[in-house]
């Protein structure tokens, strides 16, 4: 079965302070992980995902198998980063793959 | 930029009463989906839609639950005889061809049932 964990109903830092949004994830296969942020009154949309190994915004993550973990990293948060990130994960490569969220992490960048 | 729009944005109906909620996906895009969440819940996957035949389901998506692309650009799930906790937000989304994991979402439809 596909799970995504975030432990963190919601983050409070400071500006400029350095974020870090947790994620694991249990699947027995290869997943493909993404993270997708809402701003407020915002849709979801895609922030990254892994296998592109960017860094959108500033922001980063790396899967790491071995702890099952895809967590979402910024060095200095800045107040528009303030939004509800969603950790996701999508099982194989078939057409139609469900997406599996996690419960999402409200981020608080504080000035 | 192209993106998914949803009407209404919002629907309030009684219990019991059908529900037909729309979305318009990009228009290169193949594959389509129906999420829900449930206030102060995650984003549950409901279906997916690939071909004019659906591709995935969830457990949520029971009888009462249909999917139709009546014509070359819309996609509506459609609750027979909505209860009360059929409340929630519904999203749709689309993914292109090139990348049919990746989703691009709809502003979403609230539907309150009462």
């Amino acid at each position: 079965a596909q799970r995504v964990t975030q432990p963190e109903k919601l983050l409070s830092v400071f500006k400029g302070a350095p974020v870090e949004l947790k994620c694991n994830y249990s699947y027995s296969g290869s997943p493909e992980l993404f993270w997708y942020v809402q701003y407020s009154r915002q849709r979801l949309q895609l922030l990254l995902r892994h296998i592109s190994r960017e860094s959108i915004k500033g922001f980063t993550a790396d899967l790491n198998k071995g702890e099952t973990s895809f967590h979402l990293k910024k060095p200095f948060a800045q107040e528009e980063d303030s939004a509800m990130y969603y950790c996701a994960l999508s099982g194989g490569t078939g057409y139609g793959n469900k997406l599996v969220f996690g419960a999402g992490t409200i981020l608080r960048v504080k000035s | 930029e192209p993106e998914v729009t949803q009407t209404p944005s919002h629907q309030v109906t009684q219990m019991g009463q059908e529900v037909i909620l729309r979305c318009v996906p990009i228009s290169n895009h193949l594959y389509f989906y129906w999420y829900r969440q449930i206030l102060g819940q995650k984003v549950e996957f409901l279906v997916s839609f690939y071909n004019n035949e659906i591709s995935e389901k969830s457990e949520i998506f029971d009888d009462q639950f249909s999917v139709e692309r009546p014509d070359g650009s819309n996609f509506t799930l459609k609750i027979r005889s909505t209860k009360l906790e059929d409340s929630a937000m519904y999203f749709c989304a689309s993914s292109p061809p090139i990348a049919h994991n990746e989703r691009f979402f709809g502003p979403g439809t609230r539907l309150t049932v009462l």
